[in-house]
């Protein structure tokens, strides 16, 4: 069965360290993985996603993740978080196999805080 | 380009209540879906629609009914309302390449109480 886990509920850091939200993931054939963020009383923006070639995907915002396919995992990163970066950040993977369309399937979420 | 657009942003309805929610996008999308948002629970899939005319259930459909007679509109129907409903509603859509999704875009949200 598809599924997604963001481990952690909240992260938080200081304005210009580093971030990195995780994500793992359990999928049939090859993933497609999403990352999406949302603001405050919004709908759901896209990041970035990874389909195939080069491990580091770059999105918007200067977000950048990791597929690893060995450790199933998806982490999304920055090198230095602003404190406009604040929102609840989802992870998503939609299968590559043979199943229904390629549906989406969600984590429950990580609030993603920094702090001045 | 408006993107996907969805009506109201907030309603309230009396438990037994229906209504519609409206979802259109001006993309030209063949693929369109219904979220509910819950505090811990992130997104799941209500019921979704690969074309005009073409719909199937998702994740948690029931007391929801859709329908898709253009590609443009998937307007959500809550056929009698439960406090249960009581959600955040998202609509999203995309194209699809060779029959399969890719990147969904959202509307930005019902917030829908039901009492």
């Amino acid at each position: 069965a598809q599924s997604v886990a963001q481990p952690e509920d909240q992260v938080n850091v200081a304005e210009g360290n580093p971030l990195t939200v995780k994500c793992t993931y359990s999928v049939s054939g090859n993933p497609y993985l999403f990352w999406y963020v949302q603001y405050p009383n919004r709908g759901l923006q896209f990041l970035l996603k990874y389909i195939t070639g080069d491990n580091l995907v770059k999105g918007s915002y200067g977000f950048e993740a990791e597929f690893n396919k060995s450790q199933t995992s998806f982490h999304l990163k920055k090198p230095s978080a602003l404190v406009s970066d604040s929102a609840l950040y989802f992870c998503a993977v939609r299968d590559g196999g043979g199943s229904t369309l390629g549906r989406l399937y969600f984590g429950r979420g990580t609030q993603l805080t920094v702090w001045p | 380009n408006a993107g996907v657009t969805q009506t109201p942003k907030f309603q309230v309805l009396k438990t037994g209540q229906s209504m519609t929610l409206q979802c259109a996008q001006d993309m030209n999308h063949e693929y369109m879906s219904w979220y509910r948002q819950d505090p811990g629970m992130g997104l799941r899939l209500i019921h979704y629609s690969v074309g005009a005319g073409i719909t199937d259930q998702g994740e948690v459909p029931n007391g929801y009914n859709v329908s898709r007679s253009t590609t443009e509109d998937f307007p959500l129907r809550l056929l009698s309302a439960a406090p249960s409903q009581t959600s955040v509603y998202f609509c999203a859509s995309s194209y699809t390449t060779g029959g399969r999704t890719d990147t969904q875009y959202f509307g930005p949200g019902t917030r829908l109480t039901v009492l």
